[in-house]
């Protein structure tokens, strides 16, 4: 069974600022791929980083990075120059022969 | 086009009646999904289609019936719900790779806004 966990259900963010979201997860399989997930309040998921296990470099996307620990089974999500669009919830997930595991989810929200 | 539609936005339906949603996806993705989501709350996998075919029901109750036409149309018939049914469905889609008898890893899904349901 694959887990996801995260541990913290809401974040608070200056506007222009840091925040990072903290994901573990639990696996039996040595190929898999990690995603974060952005839901905002109008509710329409949408992808917003990828990273393959058997990929030591961690991902970047604009201003989404990740800090994937393989050994450690930790993938953190940084966002850095934060917007007033990123207000969202963000799920981390982990896939596996078509199954997603979502984590429970964690609520940013950016300060103006 | 990365786009996954789906079909109507908001639905209520009483217990007796039968509804069915409708997903569409022209990214050419051999897979479709089906996830229930309630508010606050992790989307929870239903159905996987892969190439056409039912290959993953997550032990869902028989009053929901999935069905995939086509490569690019996906949809769920509803009949006899309960109110506890009531929750954000979601429609998503991926990349799907076959290697001899074996079906490989998805890749990442793409997700439709959603459809609205509420059972009274």
């Amino acid at each position: 069974a694959q887990t996801v966990t995260q541990s913290q259900p809401e974040m608070s963010v200056q506007e222009a600022e840091t925040v990072t979201l903290s994901c573990t997860y639990d696996t039996s399989e040595n190929n898999y791929y990690l995603f974060w997930y952005k839901q905002p309040p109008s509710r329409q998921m949408i992808l917003v980083i990828r990273q393959e296990a058997y990929k030591q470099q961690n991902a970047t996307e604009n201003r989404f990075s990740v800090n994937f620990q393989k050994a450690a089974k930790s993938f953190s999500l940084k966002i850095s120059d934060s917007q007033l669009g990123d207000t969202a919830m963000y799920f981390c997930a982990l896939e596996n022969d078509y199954k997603l595991s979502f984590g429970a989810g964690t609520t940013v929200t950016v300060r103006a | 086009d990365t786009e996954v539609t789906q079909t109507p936005k908001h639905l209520v339906m009483g217990m007796t009646n039968k509804k069915s949603l409708k997903c569409e996806q022209h990214m050419g993705h051999r897979a479709m999904y089906w996830y229930k989501q309630k508010a606050k709350k992790p989307p929870e996998l239903m159905f996987v289609y892969s190439y056409e075919k039912l290959s993953i029901n997550e032990s869902v109750p028989s009053r929901f019936s999935p069905e995939c036409p086509n490569s690019s149309l996906l949809n769920l018939h509803l009949h006899a719900l309960q109110p506890e049914d009531s929750a954000l469905y979601l429609c998503a889609s991926s990349q799907a790779f076959r290697q001899a008898t074996l079906l490989l890893s998805s890749y990442e899904q793409y997700f439709g806004p959603g459809t609205r349901l509420t059972v009274t």
